[in-house]
Formats: C-alpha cells, sequence, structure tokens
C-alpha cells in the first residue's frame, strides 16, 4: 500500500535533548510538509521541501530543523531550542504532477510530549 | 493575507438529517479550496477540493462543498449524516508560496 508513515507513534522528550521524527513516503511525491497542530490551532506549518536537498521554513521553525537526503524521507529534529514542543506532529506529502492544485496527503502523526 | 476562517467550533446533526460545516475565506487571486478530516490519534484524510469549474464539488463518502465567490464561502455538506461521519473537519486554502492554510476546525458530533 502506497502511503506516508510516521513514527514513533508516541515520543516523550526530556529538558535539553533533540529528539527526530521520522516521516517515510512510497508515494513518489516530490513535495513534503511537517505541520504541527495543537488543540484549538488548526495545524501550522513548520518546514517543507519541494525537492530533495532543498527546504524552506514555513510559519514557525523556530526551535526545529529538518534534512531532506532522499525523495521518500523528511525528518523533522525538535531541539532544545523549542521551549513548547508538546504536540501532535504530522508529516504531508504532495505529488509535484499537476502542480500546487494537489491535496496533500498526511501520516498519522507523532504525539510529543515533555517527561 | 491569506486566511480562513470556520466559524464553527462544534456542529451537532441527528443521524439521517443534513449537514453543513461552513467556512469562509480571504485570498487574492483565485482560491485553491480543500476539506480534509480527522479521526482521533490519526491523520487528515482528503475529502475534495476546488480549483475552478462546477461550484458544487462532490467527494468522498458522499460530501460535497459548494464554493460561492460572492460570499467567499466553501461549505461542507452532506445529505444524510452518518454516525460514523462524527470527527473533526478543517477547512484549507492554498497559501503562497507552498502551504496550506488551515481553519481551526469544527467538530462534527452525529447522533443516533
Amino acid at each position: 500500500d502506497g502511503g506516508i508513515t510516521q513514527s514513533p507513534k508516541y515520543l516523550f522528550r526530556k529538558e535539553g535533548q533533540n529528539v527526530t521524527l521520522s516521516c517515510e513516503q512510497n508515494l513518489n511525491h516530490d513535495a513534503m510538509y511537517w505541520y504541527r497542530q495543537d488543540p484549538g490551532q488548526g495545524l501550522r506549518l513548520i518546514y517543507y521541501s519541494q525537492i530533495v536537498n532543498d527546504f524552506q521554513k514555513g510559519d514557525i521553525a523556530e526551535g526545529y530543523s529538518v534534512s531532506r537526503e532522499k525523495k521518500e524521507s523528511f525528518p523533522l529534529t525538535v531541539t532544545s531550542a523549542q521551549k513548547n514542543p508538546t504536540a501532535f506532529y504530522l508529516c504531508a506529502s504532495r505529488s509535484g504532477t499537476g502542480g500546487f492544485n494537489q491535496p496533500q496527503h498526511f501520516g498519522d502523526g507523532t504525539r510529543l510530549s515533555i517527561l | 493575507a491569506q486566511s480562513v476562517a470556520q466559524p464553527e467550533d462544534q456542529v451537532n446533526v441527528a443521524e439521517g438529517n443534513p449537514l453543513t460545516v461552513k467556512c469562509t475565506y480571504s485570498v487574492s487571486g483565485n482560491p485553491y479550496l480543500f476539506w480534509y478530516v480527522q479521526y482521533p490519534n490519526r491523520g487528515l484524510q482528503f475529502l475534495l477540493k476546488y480549483i475552478t469549474g462546477d461550484n458544487l464539488v462532490k467527494g468522498s463518502y458522499g460530501f460535497e462543498a459548494e464554493f460561492n465567490k460572492s460570499q467567499t464561502s466553501f461549505h461542507l455538506k452532506k445529505p444524510s449524516a452518518l454516525v460514523s461521519d462524527s470527527a473533526l473537519y478543517f477547512c484549507a486554502v492554498r497559501g503562497l508560496p507552498d502551504k496550506l492554510i488551515f481553519g481551526t476546525g469544527t467538530r462534527l458530533q452525529v447522533f443516533p
């Protein structure tokens, strides 16, 4: 089955620790995205990548970092600089064929909490 | 600035009745509009989109949405609600340069 796999499903971070959230897709999509979801605030864009080896900051990139070394993978690191990391993190991808009117497809998320 | 508003935090409807989940948008230029549904502890599932053409867009699971340019609205509708439709619904508009701008979500509760 084609889709987006996020792991782990639950993650706990200690003070001062960096943690990495995995996102893998086998849809052969060019673009990938990371969103943060907080109750009552909808989704906010953290980072996105339209092509391998290139990525752009979204609206709330501070305290986060990403890499895009392979087309199918877009890991997100939550650094110790992110003071309020508790949230539900969603990865998405979009086909490059047909352009920006194509819908984004989402993984099932990683819930990050502070210990 | 581009934005999306979902004016209702929650919508309650009886099973078998029609449902409407409201969305209004603000964009410069022609809007690309989307509806997604989210079940508990899951990602978002795409329901339908409006890019151009007919103002009534049909999507997955019997949902449809009506685009109204003069009212800048894109309301989600279903003729007969099911209990299994109970979930969190998000309206989104394509923002620049390449992102989706989401509303805050509307929780739909369908009662048996």
